[in-house]
């Protein structure tokens, strides 16, 4: 199984510049989440998803977007890149058969913005 | 805004000693409750989740909540190098799911 793909694994951008990270995860998950950590930190939420048409925004939402067409994909998007967002973003899905089902993590898109 | 509270550390344990790992949280209806391990470089992986006040065990590891108090701890006996890593506490309030900042644990030899 592959679980949670994430692409690319490392990328370097320009400020200003914008781009998609991808997430698609292959295990019939409603539920996605985006997550971004920056040094020595915790995960912070940025958007989340419980199913394909709806997203919600979490604790960081400010500087992306996302959307969820179909159940396996939810692509974050960053619009004109900026310094602060540099960061480990990890995408994550979890089963909606019980309020305890943990999230499975992909394995992260390392982003630097100069 | 819901918080998690978490000691970033670094949490110092001698080799064969219990480490206790403790997480507090804002949101009283908070319903599940996570612990997380990360190790550098690394996506976090569970450990365990407790959701009912009181004890879960699982081998090495024991997860105690405290509804009342708001407070999720993690307790380690028998560390092991290995398990030098973040532990990360997560909550579970509606579909959101909120980290601490995580606490860095080393085993000491």
């Amino acid at each position: 199984n592959a679980g949670v793909t994430q692409t690319p694994k490392f990328r370097i951008l320009k400020i200003g510049q914008s781009m998609t990270l991808q997430c698609t995860q292959d295990m019939n998950h409603n539920y996605m989440y985006w997550y971004r950590q920056d040094p020595g930190m915790g995960l912070k939420l940025i958007y989340y998803s419980v199913g394909a048409g709806i997203t919600d925004k979490g604790e960081v939402p400010n500087g992306y977007n996302v959307s969820r067409s179909t159940t396996e994909d939810f692509p974050l998007r960053l619009e004109l890149a900026a310094p602060s967002q540099t960061s480990v973003y990890f995408c994550a899905s979890r089963s909606e058969s019980s309020y305890n089902s943990p999230l499975h993590f992909g394995n992260g898109t390392r982003l630097t913005v100069t | 805004q819901k918080e998690v509270e978490q000691n970033s550390g670094p949490l110092s344990v001698p080799e064969g000693a219990i480490a206790s790992l403790n997480c507090t949280y804002s949101d009283r209806g908070s319903q599940s409750f996570f612990w997380y391990r990360q190790y550098s470089g690394k996506s976090p992986e569970l450990i365990m989740f407790i959701y009912s006040n009181g004890d879960k065990e699982d081998g090495r590891f024991t997860a105690q909540l405290n509804k009342a108090s708001q407070y999720v701890s993690l307790l380690i006996r028998d560390s092991q190098p290995s398990d030098s890593a973040t532990y990360l506490c997560a909550v579970k309030g509606g579909d959101k799911i909120i980290f601490g900042k995580g606490t860095r644990l080393h085993i000491l030899p």
